[in-house]
């Protein structure tokens, strides 16, 4: 099975709306990590957020925030106000307990429309 | 400068030649990580590294292998590189709650 799950290949918001980019994940560790990541066209991976599975609070980093869904083992990422510049592919990544292997998902390639 | 830098940015061989890639953090980061990146497969873990002398196999290690002699330095080696080792190839480093991506080494295999 897979341990992390995109259904989104390809998203479209327009500039200055709110967008969600869906994450399920696999796990039967209590204690995990779950990540978010921006790719744009110039090829690096660029960390935008955190969230551990203890974490009582959702994570939050300027526009991003993860919505954190325990039961339902989904991590969705949403942007507020969105920008030109967020047009990129986002990536969902997941770390298991103590362990030190990532797994990630296949990607959701958002643009932004002006 | 400070971060996780990568050597070369871009490289072509030929099937059946050995090719080392490199990567160097100052972090002083414990774990290191090797991945590939190719369309419709995201991220793959190749290697990854706990601490110096100790590495272990990531999901895709065949044709690969590693070394970590020194704490800032993770090469990747392709013994005999193969045309489907054509990819875009991710060093990473790891603190507690971040991991962090070097620029990325694209890679041609004729």
């Amino acid at each position: 099975a897979q341990k992390i799950t995109q259904t989104q290949p390809g998203m479209f918001v327009q500039e200055k709306e709110a967008v969600t980019l869906d994450c399920t994940y696999d796990t039967s560790d209590p204690s995990y990590g779950l990540f978010w990541y921006k790719q744009p066209s110039s090829g690096e991976m660029i960390f935008l957020i955190y969230q551990g599975s203890y974490d009582q609070q959702n994570a939050t980093e300027g526009r991003y925030s993860l919505n954190f869904q325990k039961a339902r083992k989904s991590a969705n990422l949403v942007i507020s106000a969105s920008q030109l510049g967020d047009s990129a592919m986002y990536f969902c990544a997941m770390r298991e307990g103590t362990g030190n292997q990532f797994y990630f998902g296949t990607g959701t390639s958002l643009t932004v429309i002006p | 400068d400070a971060g996780i830098t990568q050597s070369p940015r871009y490289k072509i061989t030929e099937t059946g030649r050995q090719v080392t890639l490199m990567c160097h953090q100052t972090w002083s980061h414990s774990y290191m990580f090797w991945y590939r990146q190719d369309l419709g497969h995201g991220l793959r873990l190749i290697y990854y590294s706990a601490a110096a002398d100790i590495t272990d196999k990531g999901e895709v290690p065949d044709g690969y292998v590693v070394s970590r002699s020194k704490t800032e330095n993770f090469p990747l080696t392709l013994e005999s590189a193969t045309r489907s080792q054509t990819s875009v190839y991710f060093c990473a480093s790891s603190a507690v709650n971040e991991q962090f991506f070097g620029p990325g080494t694209r890679l041609t295999v004729l």
